[in-house]
């Protein structure tokens, strides 16, 4: 299984709600990734988690937070969005969190109104 | 990490081998080469990686000059499903942090045409 599974696929939701995005992965993966991708533009880091801890954060706003409750689950709770926060939400994983060969999922699309 | 320029767009005819240039004229010796590419509306997708020689597998060839500072990805046989938005990405392999992380650019955007 080289899947990385993201749930949901699409998402809106207010400025005042809080939601979850989820990420799952069964490849024994150690480092386990979120970027965020807005319409046209390239994917950009937002977080890495090594061995479920969290090793990198690209000075992400905390109205984002991350939480790895186990070596192969992801989640990104949002709280408090804005509408420049609707993008594609990509989660990813690789072997170790050396940047290198990463497995993409296919993202969630989120709107906020 | 080095910095990387793409052609922003390329035609490829159904195939035909789509050669994809990218330019690296910084990289530095510890610093791989990587290609992924992003099916509208799917996640990035690893390719192919090299150091100094040139690498085929399944999907691609990689081609890398003598000095480095340029590589051609290479699809030998260009699908309908090969069109795509296609990274070359340059990554330190020693670094620390956000530095060993895959940083993309802009892309190539290929079009394979009937």
């Amino acid at each position: 299984d080289t899947e990385v599974t993201q749930t949901p696929k699409h998402l809106v939701m207010g400025m005042t709600n809080k939601k979850s995005l989820k990420c799952e992965q069964h490849m024994g993966h150690r480092a386990m990734y979120w970027y965020k991708q807005k319409a046209k533009k390239p994917p950009e880091l937002m977080f890495v988690y090594s061995y479920e801890k969290l090793s990198i954060n690209e000075s992400v706003p905390s109205r984002f937070s991350p939480e790895c409750p186990n070596s192969s689950l992801l989640n990104l709770h949002l709280h408090a969005l804005q509408p420049e926060d609707s993008a594609l939400y990509l989660c990813a994983s690789s072997q170790w969190d050396r940047g290198e060969k990463l497995f993409f999922g296919s993202g969630t699309q989120l709107s906020v109104l | 990490d080095a910095k990387t320029t793409q052609p922003p767009s390329m035609d490829c005819a159904e195939g035909r081998a789509a050669n994809l240039p990218c330019n690296h004229s910084t990289i530095s010796g510890n610093e791989y080469v990587y290609w992924y590419r992003q099916i509208h509306s799917q996640g990035p997708q690893y390719i192919i990686h090299g150091l100094k020689n040139n690498e085929t597998n399944e999907m691609a060839s990689l081609i890398i000059t003598e000095d480095r500072k340029s590589s051609t990805l290479i699809l030998p046989h260009a699908t309908l499903r090969d069109t795509a938005v296609y990274y070359c990405i340059v990554r330190g392999a020693f670094s620390s942090g956000s530095a060993r992380q895959l940083t993309f650019g802009s892309g190539t955007q290929l079009t394979v045409l009937p």
